[in-house]
């Protein structure tokens, strides 16, 4: 099945721990993104990348650190940095970064033990 | 800097009522684009709609109607005869021509149908 495959569903991270989530997809979409969501609000843009080995930062990117190594994988490190991780973490594509609609993962919901 | 605002936090109603989901966004770009999600339980934002800033004419599909005015800075979303698959939140977002895919999301609405 094409489509963006987001793992683990649900992880927990110790303080001091750093954790990797895993967005992968099989689309060919070049541009991949990560959003934050927290509970009442909307999504914020943490990390984007338009094409393999190459990203950028979004409005929330500190405490955190992506790459992009191939094109169909763009995980998302939470630092220990990011003092407050307990969020539900999206991963979206599109074909091009040209105001066209995104498709998104079915998320990752993060919490602090 | 753009701005959504989706000033209703939470909506319930009864199954078939006509539902309105408002939606008001700021920006300084001539060209731009509005967007309509939905996000069931199952966490998954699915697309509905993309308006661009040049195209005022309303849309329907199926169930489904969207007002683009303008005037006002407002696209809103309404639901005839709402059944309880509805209930999701729901997401305006923003994207500006320069901005490539750069959503500015509205802090959503969460619809709650009652059978």
């Amino acid at each position: 099945d094409g489509g963006i495959t987001q793992s683990p569903k649900y992880l927990f991270r110790k303080e001091g721990q750093n954790v990797t989530l895993s967005c992968e997809q099989n689309l060919n979409h070049d541009a991949m993104y990560w959003y934050r969501q927290d509970p009442g609000q909307g999504l914020r843009l943490i990390y984007y990348s338009q094409i393999v080995n190459d990203f950028q930062k979004g409005d929330i990117a500190e405490g955190y650190s992506v790459s992009r190594e191939k094109k169909e994988s763009f995980p998302l490190t939470v630092t220990s940095a990011q003092k407050n991780p307990t969020a539900f973490y999206l991963c979206a594509t599109t074909y091009s970064a040209t105001n066209e609609k995104l498709f998104f993962g079915s998320g990752t919901q993060l919490s602090v033990l | 800097a753009q701005k959504v605002t989706q000033a209703q936090t939470e909506i319930s109603v009864v199954e078939k009522e006509d539902v309105t989901l408002d939606c008001v966004y700021e920006t300084r770009d001539t060209t731009y684009y509005l967007f309509w999600y939905k996000q069931p339980p199952s966490g998954e934002l699915v697309f509905l709609i993309r308006r661009n800033s040049f195209d005022e004419q309303n849309e329907i599909s199926g169930r489904y109607s969207w007002n683009f005015q303008k005037s006002t800075s407002s696209f809103n979303f309404t639901i005839t005869a709402s059944q309880v698959v509805d209930s999701a939140v729901y997401f305006c977002a923003l994207s500006e021509r320069n901005a490539g895919n750069m959503l500015t999301f509205g802090g959503g609405t969460r619809l709650m149908v009652k059978p």
